[in-house]
């Protein structure tokens, strides 16, 4: 593994449905992000974690969880999908919480 | 709130110059990133200013000021790579970062 990986690439989910979406980063950064990406709405934070065993909400986190078991891993879980949840979801992490960002590829979800 | 704005699109010309502003009101400040993002990819880092001035990194370079609460992003001898989304993000006095709407610009020949 080389940075930060997602996964899936992208999904298709009913509504209702539960779905964690994976993110795994290789670089011993303390801090990680989730973020959704919506067209004309721009990165918005959904949760993000200082340091392995924290964690916080950011600006849109309803609907959604995660968790921070170790530095690596920071999965996010949708525990019943709705149509509004469909976008694109970037992890991120940075060795501090105040510098740069790197990004994860991305997972497409569609919730129908 | 946060607010960051930003204007939605651009056009430039292959070989020119052209400043990207933006412009913030935050709950505190720490920082302020420039982010580029081509279509369909993540984003990936330009930029970083937290005290005032300019930053330059090659082709690109990047302004504060933050009495004012802006910033601009410059980019010189455009390329046609160069078309993409340019994200403004600021730190705010909680660490988070806030990003803004992002700038289309479109690079013709």
């Amino acid at each position: 593994i080389a940075g930060i990986t997602q996964a899936p690439t992208s999904q298709i989910l009913a509504a209702g449905r539960r779905m964690t979406l994976r993110c795994t980063q290789d670089m011993r950064h303390n801090a990680m992000y989730w973020y959704r990406q919506d067209l004309g709405l721009g990165l918005r934070l959904i949760h993000y974690s200082n340091t392995a065993g924290t964690t916080g909400k950011g600006e849109v986190p309803d609907g959604y969880s995660v968790s921070r078991a170790n530095t690596d891993d920071f999965p996010l879980t949708l525990a019943s999908a709705v149509p509004s949840q469909t976008s694109v979801y970037f992890c991120a992490s940075s060795d501090r919480i105040n510098n740069e960002q790197f990004f994860g590829p991305g997972t497409r979800l569609t919730v129908l | 709130g946060q607010n960051i704005d930003q204007p939605t699109e651009m056009t430039a010309t292959e070989g020119a110059i052209v400043q990207i502003n933006c412009t913030y009101q935050t709950s505190g400040f720490n920082g302020l990133f420039w982010y580029q993002q081509h279509a369909g990819e993540a984003p990936t880092f330009l930029s970083y200013n937290v005290l005032d001035g300019l930053e330059e990194k090659g082709r690109f370079s990047s302004f504060l000021s933050r009495s004012k609460g802006y910033s601009y992003l410059l980019l010189k001898e455009l390329q046609m790579k160069d078309s993409a989304s340019y994200l403004c993000a600021v730190i705010d006095s909680g660490y988070a970062l806030n990003f803004g709407k992002g700038t289309s610009l479109l690079v013709t020949p």
